[in-house]
């Protein structure tokens, strides 16, 4: 069966500080792949999709970045966080029957 | 732009009530519509409808897509303290080679004892 596995769960970071986070999916060969990022009391914005190795698009201009370095990962990046950067973050894949995402534990970002 | 609007935007109930939870939207390529429930962390899938008036069903949920209002219902019936969660609805737009989600801001459901 498929997994989903992101990491970390919680996450405590300075304004101006580097970000990393990760994404890895289990049982699944081309997956497509997403992050969303989940501000309190809103909805999921979807922030960079990927379809395969190396390809990226993104959703929203703003301060992150994403990659996709082999089939089953997929990283969120910053490499100067802003305050505005705070919230929870969501990685997502897509699954049969398609259109159905399947979402991992997500990573609650703060940024001080 | 893919606009969903659900109502309420939160809910209190007691235990065996039974709630409607409503999600409109606008999409252009209008794919399917999908309901999730999230607790604490990942929003866990529901439902995914895609043709109106067939209502889909597990326990004490249920759900039905009218595609010609443009709307959706989410039905619980006999709520227990568990289904306290906050309930997404997402409708996919078909553009392209992937299948984008654009999510409602969700209606936060407490069930009291």
């Amino acid at each position: 069966s498929q997994t989903i596995h992101q990491w970390p769960a919680t996450l405590v970071q300075p304004v101006g500080s580097p970000l990393s986070l990760e994404c890895t999916v289990e049982g699944t060969s081309n997956p497509n792949l997403y992050w969303y990022r989940q501000a309190a009391g809103r909805g999921l914005q979807l922030l960079f999709y990927s379809v395969g190795i190396g390809q990226i698009s993104s959703e929203v201009p703003q301060n992150l970045s994403a990659s996709r370095p082999q089939d089953r990962q997929f990283i969120l990046s910053s490499k100067k966080l802003l305050l505005s950067d705070s919230g929870f973050y969501l990685c997502a894949w897509e699954g049969a029957p398609r259109n159905i995402q399947y979402f991992g534990a997500g990573t609650r970002l703060s940024v001080l | 732009e893919d606009k969903v609007v659900q109502s309420p935007l939160s809910l209190v109930v007691h235990e065996g009530d039974t709630v409607t939870l409503n999600c409109s939207y606008e999409v252009t390529n209008f794919r399917s519509l999908l309901w999730y429930k999230q607790e604490k962390k990942a929003p866990t899938f529901l439902f995914m409808l895609t043709s109106s008036g067939i209502e889909k069903k597990s326990g004490r949920l249920s759900s039905i897509l009218d595609k010609k209002e443009l709307f959706s219902i989410l039905n619980i019936t006999a709520t227990q303290t568990g289904d306290s969660a906050v309930y997404l609805c997402a409708v996919c737009n078909s553009g392209g080679s992937n299948y984008k989600l654009t999510f409602g801001k969700g209606t936060l459901l407490t069930v009291n004892p």
